[in-house]
């Protein structure tokens, strides 16, 4: 069954320094992989996406994800966080068999601390 | 120019009334989506309409009524409200390419949300 993982439901980090936003997925054939980051009181705004190609996808804001086939993995990351980064984060993932259907992750909360 | 509308931004009422949600979106995409996103932020698809066709029905109770009067548009229509209901809904837009084998597939835009409130 397809599936998405964030095994942290929250991130500190202090600004300036890198961070890392974990993510595992599992589906059938290839995957799809999303990153959406959702600010307080709104809708989810879109990232970064890998389909295909580079396994290292850059993005909005700074941010960037790198897709590990053997690790089933597509973490995010960010090499100097900002107070701004502070949000929720979803992965999510989509197969090719169901074009229609995404699976999000539980969200991880990022606080970056002045 | 908002891409993903939806209206009301707000909605509290009681348990037992009915209650509709609307969702635009001037992208052009062809594939519209609800989610709801529960209280401890967990988002989980709900509908897919693909050319107003319904492509995607998750287990959801038959009091939620979708209905896609064009391709721009994906309402949400709630009977008898439950206290469970509580929950903020967002609707979605993408612009799908199947390529057969290949797969092409393409962004979701989210709208702001809804967050509804039955007491």
């Amino acid at each position: 069954a397809q599936s998405v993982a964030q095994p942290e439901d929250q991130v500190n980090v202090a600004e300036g320094n890198p961070l890392t936003v974990k993510c595992t997925y599992s589906v059938s054939g290839n995957p799809y992989l999303f990153w959406y980051v959702q600010y307080p009181n709104r809708g989810l705004q879109f990232l970064l996406k890998y389909i295909t190609g580079d396994n290292l996808v850059k993005g909005s804001y700074g941010f960037e994800a790198e897709f590990n086939k053997s690790q089933t993995s597509f973490h995010l990351k960010k090499p100097s966080a900002l107070v701004s980064d502070s949000a929720l984060y979803f992965c999510a993932v989509r197969d090719q068999y169901n074009f229609n259907k995404f699976y999000f992750g539980s969200g991880t909360k990022l606080n970056v601390k002045p | 120019d908002t891409a993903v509308s939806q209206t009301p931004k707000y909605l509290v009422t009681q348990m037992g009334n009915d209650k509709s949600i609307k969702c635009e979106q001037n992208l052009g995409h062809d594939t519209m989506y609800w989610y709801k996103q529960d209280s401890k932020k967990f988002l989980k698809i709900m509908f897919s309409y693909n050319n107003k066709e319904l492509i995607i029905n998750e287990t959801v109770p038959n009091r939620f009524s979708p209905k896609s009067p064009d391709k721009a548009h994906l309402n949400l229509h709630i009977n008898s409200l439950e206290l469970g209901d509580s929950a903020v809904y967002f609707c979605a837009s993408s612009q799908e390419r199947p390529g057969g084998t290949s797969g092409i597939t393409d962004t979701q835009y989210f709208g702001p949300g809804t967050r509804l409130t039955v007491l």
